[in-house]
């Protein structure tokens, strides 16, 4: 069983929904990071939290580090936001290394 | 001009072949990664160094070798490539300043490595 899962694995939705990506872990971590995958290969820092929430323009991440869940919300989806996004933890035992969910594929369609 | 790069960005290769990945990064960030990524697998570390003088192996660098031959070039060799080594590899970098991590990763944009 994978340390990080996520749900869904495949999500289409039309434009302008809203948008939510579901992130569990299994062990105490120090931080868990969203990552943005292009179609193209390219991969992308979008969130690193350890608590809490944060906004960056559309995108929402909230944690909660006691039910070790994390989520990734995107408001008024756009076809330009369809990529694979990626939730990853760095495990609190202090040896600072990413461990990777397998991805959530996302398609805006017009 | 991008922070993190690598080359070659793709590369076809014949089983037995030795070849060498290449990332550079102008973050001034002490610690680099590689990555390999598979269909279904999600990214698993092969290597990490947290400074030059500090190399060490990750969950999968059976195959794999790597060279830091300054604070910002990271390379990896397969010494001798075998066809289930095709995969899409990645370079990231991370940084610490005044005595306090940051475990945010930076990305490079990725080597297509076909072995045949």
């Amino acid at each position: 069983k994978n340390e990080v899962e996520q749900s869904p694995q495949n999500l289409t939705a039309q434009e302008g929904e809203f948008i939510t990506i579901n992130c569990s872990y299994s062990v105490g971590i120090s931080a868990l990071h969203w990552l943005q995958q292009h179609p193209g290969g390219g991969i992308v820092s979008l969130f690193m939290l350890s608590s809490g929430k944060k906004k960056h323009g559309r995108l929402i991440a909230t944690i909660n580090i006691q039910e070790k869940h994390s989520s990734l919300h995107i408001t008024a989806s756009h076809p330009r936001d369809s990529a694979v996004y990626i939730c990853a933890h760095i495990s609190n035992f202090g040896n600072e290394k990413l461990t990777f969910g397998t991805g959530t594929r996302l398609t805006i369609i017009p | 001009d991008a922070d993190v790069t690598q080359t070659p960005r793709n590369r076809i290769t014949k089983t037995g072949k030795r070849i060498m990945l290449e990332c550079s990064q102008t973050k001034g960030h002490d610690r680099m990664y590689w990555y390999r990524q598979d269909p279904g697998l999600g990214l698993r570390l092969i290597y990490y160094s947290f400074d030059v003088k500090d190399i060490n192996k990750g969950e999968i660098s059976d195959g794999y070798s790597v060279s830091r031959q300054a604070q910002a070039k990271f390379s990896l060799s397969l010494e001798s490539a075998i066809p289930n080594q095709t995969a899409l590899y990645f370079c990231a970098t991370s940084g610490s300043s005044g005595g306090r991590s940051s475990y945010e990763q930076y990305f490079g944009p990725g080597t297509r490595l076909t072995v045949t």
